[in-house]
């Protein structure tokens, strides 16, 4: 079975410093990961996605995140937070070959991200 | 180009009654998957649904069930309300199964009292 795991319920940074967002995974194989944001009453919006090739990935809004194998983590980043990325975050995972059970992404319980002014 | 639309936004219903959510896939998908957000939670997978079939189910029980139409939306239903089934019920669609770039919609905020 698939897991993710988001160690930070919160993390709070100040406007204009880097931040990073942690998440390890367990998968069958290979990993097809994302990264989601969520705004308060609303649905998911989609950040980012890794499947194979470079480690390092860009998504919207100056996000990027970092893939490590062997650490089995995929960690969101950011150089600089703004205010208006304080939301919470959700990274989920499956499993990267076709086959029964392996298109339902599994979640991350979230992390709240609080950028302070 | 209209993304992801589910309605209602809100609903509230008493337990035991029965309640159906609607979703209309972006342009172009062919795929419904449905999710459950408790308060304080990650979204869990309960079905998905492509060529008007379910394709793959989550630990839910018989009580919630799906349905996808020929123009590729789908609904949800769940009978027999609980109390434990208030959440923000998230549906997501995406061009083939395989699910490799989900757009989710705004959800539909079911409270059971």
């Amino acid at each position: 079975a698939q897991s993710v795991a988001q160690p930070e319920d919160q993390v709070n940074v100040a406007e204009g410093n880097p931040l990073t967002v942690k998440c390890t995974y367990s998968v069958s194989g290979n990993p097809y990961l994302f990264w989601y944001v969520q705004y308060p009453n609303r649905g998911l919006q989609f950040l980012l996605k890794y499947i194979t090739g470079d480690n390092l990935v860009k998504g919207s809004y100056g996000f990027e995140a970092e893939f490590n194998k062997s650490q089995t983590s995929f960690h969101l980043k950011k150089p600089s937070a703004l205010v208006s990325d304080s939301a919470l975050y959700f990274c989920a995972v499956r499993p990267l070959y076709s086959g029964a059970g392996s298109y339902q992404l599994t979640f991350g319980k979230g992390t709240k991200l609080s950028v302070i002014p | 180009d209209a993304g992801v639309t589910q309605s209602p936004t809100h609903l509230i219903k008493t337990r035991g009654q029965q309640v159906t959510l609607r979703c209309s896939p972006k342009s172009g998908h062919d795929t419904v998957s449905w999710y459950q957000q408790a308060l304080g939670q990650g979204p869990q997978f309960i079905f998905q649904y492509y060529e008007e079939e379910e394709r793959q189910r989550g630990n839910f029980p018989d009580r919630f069930s799906g349905h996808q139409f020929p123009n590729y939306s789908s609904e949800l239903n769940v009978n027999a309300l609980l109390l434990g089934d208030s959440a923000l019920y998230l549906c997501a669609s995406s061009q083939g199964e395989m699910n490799t770039e989900a757009f989710f919609g705004q959800g539909t905020r079911l409270t059971v009292v």
